[in-house]
């Protein structure tokens, strides 16, 4: 059972233009979502996150937003570049036995094109 | 930030055999995890490290298969044993960061089955 979903495997988009990555998820009780960006050869490295209390969040070009109800987040850069281009994993977490417990999606590769 | 390394980088092994992979932190750090990224797949959380106590495992998985070592703060190893194709994988380790929902990712192994 996926708890956490990313239904788009990959996403082209052109420099300059607007990137939008989505992200489902399932379990209620998850207290933080965040964004990892992964680059070829490298692990995963965190972009940014946003509480369940909240529904946005903002990062220079990175925004997160995030709607309850519908359990869905998304991650919007604008602009694009193409240093941007890279796998984006969407991740929940919830407090877990004194830590808090990552639950990845599978990814959506970013291409972004000049 | 933590600075993470892991070793090897990539590996090419033979079903039946078993690869210990390394990872280093550049600091002291309570908890360690290891996951594993089957190809197309999320990342799974494989158990928890913790200094001075058994790994703890999460669902799927077990010491017999995946067992794990923690003799200081700085350092674990995580042992894949009698490999079969299934296990090639990318496996990662990772630390939380203080006072946050983040955690910092090494660069990851890259293993291969045949």
């Amino acid at each position: 059972d996926q708890q956490v979903k990313q239904n788009s495997p990959s996403l082209s988009v052109q420099e300059g233009r607007i990137s939008i990555l989505n992200c489902d998820y399932t379990n209620s009780m998850f207290d933080y979502f965040l964004w990892y960006k992964k680059y070829p050869a490298e692990g995963p490295t965190f972009l940014i996150s946003i509480s369940s209390i909240k529904d946005k969040n903002e990062d220079g070009r990175f925004t997160v937003f995030l709607n309850k109800s519908a359990k869905h987040l998304s991650l919007h850069i604008v602009p694009s570049q193409p240093g941007d281009s890279a796998v984006y994993f969407c991740a929940a977490s919830a407090m877990d036995t004194g830590f808090q417990k990552l639950v990845f999606g599978t990814g959506t590769r970013l291409l972004v094109s000049p | 930030s933590a600075v993470i390394s892991q070793k090897p980088s990539r590996d090419i092994c033979q079903r039946g055999t078993s690869l210990t992979i390394q990872c280093q932190v550049d600091s002291q750090v309570t908890m360690m995890f290891w996951y594993r990224q089957q190809p197309g797949q999320s990342l799974t959380l494989i158990a928890t490290a913790n200094q001075g106590s058994e790994a703890t495992y999460e669902s799927g998985f077990v010491i017999d298969k995946f067992p794990i070592s923690r003799p200081n703060l700085t350092f674990s190893t995580l042992t894949v044993s009698n490999m079969s194709p299934e296990d090639s994988s990318i496996y990662l380790c990772s630390v939380p960061r203080a006072g946050s929902e983040t955690q910092y990712f090494g660069p990851g192994t890259r293993l291969l089955v045949l």
